[in-house]
């Protein structure tokens, strides 16, 4: 079964760190470009950034609200893609989802609270 | 960064009657290879969204032939040929050709 499953999300105070990451399994996921998305409460969707394959550059690209804060990462030999979120603003407060461009299904997300 | 604009951003359609919503992209969505990055994602109430069509016209597995993906460079369309009452839910447009990724502001489906 094709699957995407984030953890790590949590209540941090602003300027604070954390690091989520999203198991994948059920497809080549050596292979495949992995994001990151975020919806605030009540809001549409954020693009947060994309981590290429390795066989493509591993190259990550970052939206602009997130570039210089968030880090995207990946290890294939856990099929564990991660993003390490510095510097948290309050308007960072979402549901982060992992997806891939290579199948339709998104994870469930995981919540993240950024409040003093 | 590339601004996706969609059309209506609400939309109340009776049982088994057409929907359409269109996006339109403030530049070209053409890429160097010369197809064209433009998703469509639903997000169903209470959950989480899950792609349906990739590059303008690429139905995903599982999806429905009733939806249906069309447009070039800037203009493009979502056509729900007869709605049903699982469509209900928020549409999104999204453009993976130019860097970053950007998403429309979605489209709220609902049944009369």
């Amino acid at each position: 079964e094709v699957q995407l499953v984030e953890s790590g999300g949590g209540l941090v105070k602003p300027g604070g760190s954390l690091r989520l990451s999203c198991v994948a399994s059920g497809f080549s996921f050596t292979y495949a470009w992995m994001n990151w998305v975020r919806q605030a409460p009540g809001k549409g969707l954020e693009w947060v950034g994309r981590i290429k394959s390795y066989t493509d550059g591993g190259t990550t690209d970052y939206g602009t609200p997130v570039k210089g804060r968030f880090t995207i990462s990946r290890d294939d030999s856990r099929n564990t893609v991660y993003l390490q979120m510095n510097s948290l603003q309050i308007d960072d407060t979402a549901v982060y989802f992992c997806s891939s461009d290579d199948i339709p299904t998104w994870g469930q997300g995981t919540v993240v609270t950024v409040s003093s | 960064d590339v601004v996706m604009t969609q059309s209506p951003l609400s939309l109340t359609v009776t049982l088994g009657q057409p929907a359409s919503i269109s996006c339109r992209s403030s530049q070209s969505l053409v890429f160097s290879d010369g197809n064209t990055y433009l998703n469509w994602f639903q997000q169903r109430p209470g959950q989480s969204p899950r792609r349906l069509i990739y590059k303008v016209s690429d139905r995903d597995s599982g999806v429905p032939d009733r939806f249906s993906g069309s447009g070039s460079g800037t203009d493009f369309t979502l056509k729900i040929s007869r709605v049903e009452a699982e469509d209900v839910g928020v549409y999104y447009c999204m453009q993976g050709t130019h860097r970053p990724r950007t998403f429309g502001q979605g489209t709220k489906l609902e049944i009369k």
